[in-house]
């Protein structure tokens, strides 16, 4: 059973700081690390798919970058907004044709 | 932008009972999943759906369950007797098959069964 964990598993901050949590998942067999946001009531939404080592994506203010040989993906939010306020998702594609998700970091930005 | 849809958004029903949840894929992609969250816990994947067959399931899917994709637009999930510990948040998800495990899967909004 593989096993992938996130970290915090909730974080407040203001609105304007900037913050990162952590995804760890298993560097064996590993093909895909993908990351969601997921607000209540709403359908999660991709936000990344990442697979070589040091890889580094980016969407406005959102990014984030791959250690495949360690086995961890960091998320960054610059600026955070009010609207960043969500659950942030992440899952492995090992061997095996299915994503194991970790348990979500939730973020709370206070205005 | 097309998206995943999910019907019921929300189901009670008795133990023992059968349940059919509903998905609308996103009309060009092939692969097909469903994953659970029970309450307070991780998503889990359930199955997934290629070419008219299940391509991979979980320990999860055991007989009790049943997916099936009935016409050109819809997919479901069965539950032919359900159980208490079936109340969870029910995820449809579909993708394209051009990189495989590449690909976004894109999530429904979830229907929130609840057995009792």
């Amino acid at each position: 059973i593989l096993n992938v964990e996130q970290s915090p598993q909730s974080l407040h901050v203001q609105e304007g700081d900037s913050t990162n949590f952590t995804c760890s998942f298993p560097s064996s067999n590993f093909y895909a690390l993908h990351w969601y946001r997921w607000e209540t009531a709403k359908s999660p939404e991709a936000l990344f798919v990442m697979t070589l080592n040091g890889d580094e994506k980016k969407k406005g203010r959102i990014s984030a970058t791959l250690n495949t040989k360690e086995g961890y993906s960091y998320l960054y939010i610059k600026g955070s907004q009010p609207e960043d306020s969500a659950t942030y998702l992440c899952a492995s594609y090992n061997a095996g044709n299915m994503l194991t998700f970790g348990g979500g970091t939730r973020l709370m930005v206070k205005p | 932008e097309p998206e995943v849809t999910q019907t019921p958004s929300h189901q009670v029903t008795q133990m023992g009972q059968e349940v059919i949840l509903r998905c609308v894929p996103i009309s060009n992609h092939l692969y097909f999943y469903w994953y659970r969250q029970i309450l307070g816990q991780k998503v889990e994947f359930l199955v997934s759906f290629y070419n008219n067959e299940i391509s991979e399931k979980s320990e999860i899917f055991d007989d009790q369950f049943s997916v099936e994709r009935p016409d050109g637009s819809n997919f479901t999930l069965k539950i032919r007797s359900t159980k208490l510990e079936d109340s969870a948040m029910y995820f449809c998800a579909s993708s394209d098959p051009g990189e495989g495990k590449q690909e976004t899967q894109y999530f429904g909004p979830g229907t929130r069964l609840l057995v009792l």
